[in-house]
């Protein structure tokens, strides 16, 4: 079965441009979690959906940040405009209920702003 | 406020030696989860375990193995035989238990296990 997919891998963007990631969660998970991971930081949860509705998105940095999941199978998270210091690795995560599951991780993305 | 502390930044040790990564919570929560995660150098975080707050047994897998222990808030992980391609960061990970919004993972700092041939 694929597990969580990510897109893209890397992304090498200048300040002030918009990015947008991409997660597709392990089909039949109801949750999906975006977490960024910096040096500074380490993992940080920046918002979390279950069943495609956002439930705490109290993470997420600033307005520039934004995420959303028009279904099931797919969510973004999209940064306008970029800045130098949201350079950092963003993982995707989902789980089969959202209580108490263990979560699976993509990939991740790591991002570099310029 | 849930917390995770991981007191070991980094460890080396030598083929073959056992090692022991520590974990230390903090809960207001009567119910809750434990999990260890790996992320060996390719960057991917990997399931290891996870516990819920009644099971107190210990685990073994292979070379792995937990010690859970609630009087004293841990939750250590041990490697026998430890090989170089145990060579990661790990992460030891608390989840508060609430049915209806999710669960949230908050995790440790994490600890650099480097494994010498």
């Amino acid at each position: 079965d694929a597990g969580v997919i990510q897109s893209p891998r890397h992304e090498v963007t200048e300040m002030g441009q918009e990015v947008t990631l991409r997660c597709k969660p392990i089909s039949g998970h109801n949750s999906l979690f975006w977490y960024r991971q910096t040096m500074m930081r380490g993992l940080e949860l920046l918002i979390y959906f279950n069943n495609n509705v956002p439930i705490d998105d109290s993470g997420m940095p600033e307005d520039r940040f934004s995420a959303k999941m028009p279904n099931a199978s797919f969510s973004t998270l999209k940064i306008q405009p970029s800045e130098p210091r949201d350079s950092a690795v963003y993982f995707c995560a989902s789980n089969p209920t959202g209580a108490w599951d263990t979560q699976y991780f993509g990939p991740g993305t790591r991002l570099t702003v310029l | 406020a849930q917390k995770v502390t991981q007191a070991q930044t980094e460890i080396s040790v030598v083929e073959k030696e056992d090692v022991t990564l520590d974990c230390v919570y903090e809960t207001r929560d009567t119910t809750y989860y434990l999990f260890w995660y790996k992320q060996p150098p390719s960057g991917e975080l990997v399931f290891l375990i996870r516990r819920n707050s009644f099971d107190e047994q210990n685990e073994i897998s292979g070379r792995y193995s937990w010690n859970f222990q609630k009087s004293t808030s841990s939750f250590n992980f041990t490697i026998t035989a430890s090989q170089v391609v145990d060579s990661a960061v790990y992460f030891c990970a608390l989840s508060e238990a609430k049915e209806t919004s999710g669960s949230r993972l908050t995790f440790g700092e994490g600890t650099q296990l480097t494994v010498n041939p």
